[in-house]
């Protein structure tokens, strides 16, 4: 089952900070999260594991709550090349099978 | 080291006609998968496979064939074209961190 993102769409100033949420009615082995631009593929942000392992960028960080199946993508300070599409990916199971939420739009402007 | 490897890059195919997709990965990983996305939609997992000679059904599997013989590669057949296959296909491969998707093959379906 598509795990539900929230919002739909944010558009930031650049320095403000946004978070994006990704819930599942499912038990979830593992939360991705993904940025798309424009015309480009997704390309990999974070990974978060059942039992807290945290794997991802420097500067991106999210948070995984095992009890409510949800998890959260924080930006701050964002940037205009943080401009694009983000996607939640649930597992269920260490099986490799990830399904996608419906993305969140960020546009960030000067 | 070329990571994942699509072609062709663009297709466009008549209602009936047959064709392969070609993916392509030299990092080793065991996991694979293909991914449609539509306009203004997220990914939907077509078929998945966790090793050669294993492969399973995703989200959307029916008009899709798959197969996986060697490591490297991962074909998606569709064998029966029709406009609603007309979308943008990744195909990706899962480490440690994360998916890694190929650059994408835009399909029109006319």
């Amino acid at each position: 089952q598509q795990p539900v993102q929230s919002p739909q769409a944010v558009i930031l100033r650049e320095g403000e900070d946004a978070v994006i949420n990704c819930s599942s009615s499912k038990a979830l082995y593992s939360v991705h999260w993904y940025r798309q631009k424009h015309g480009e593929a997704p390309v990999f942000l974070m990974i978060l594991l059942k039992g807290g392992e945290q794997k991802g960028h420097e500067k991106i960080s999210a948070s995984f709550n095992e009890k409510k199946q949800q998890s959260s993508l924080y930006l701050t300070a964002s940037q205009l090349s943080y401009s694009g599409t983000y996607f939640c990916g649930t597992e269920v199971g260490n099986t490799g099978k990830l399904i996608f939420g419906q993305g969140t739009t960020l546009q960030v402007k000067p | 080291n070329a990571g994942v490897t699509q072609t062709p890059k663009f297709q466009v195919l008549k209602t009936g006609q047959s064709m392969t997709l070609q993916c392509a990965q030299d990092m080793n990983h065991e996991y694979m998968s293909w991914y449609r996305q539509d306009p203004g939609m997220g990914l939907r997992l077509i078929h998945y496979s966790v090793g050669a000679g294993i492969t399973d059904q995703g989200e959307v599997p029916n008009g899709y064939n798959v197969s996986r013989s060697t490591t490297e590669d991962f074909p998606l057949r569709l064998l029966s074209a029709a406009p609603s296959q007309t979308s943008v296909y990744f195909c990706a491969t899962l480490s440690n961190y994360g998916y890694t998707f190929g650059s994408g093959t835009r399909l029109t379906v006319v």
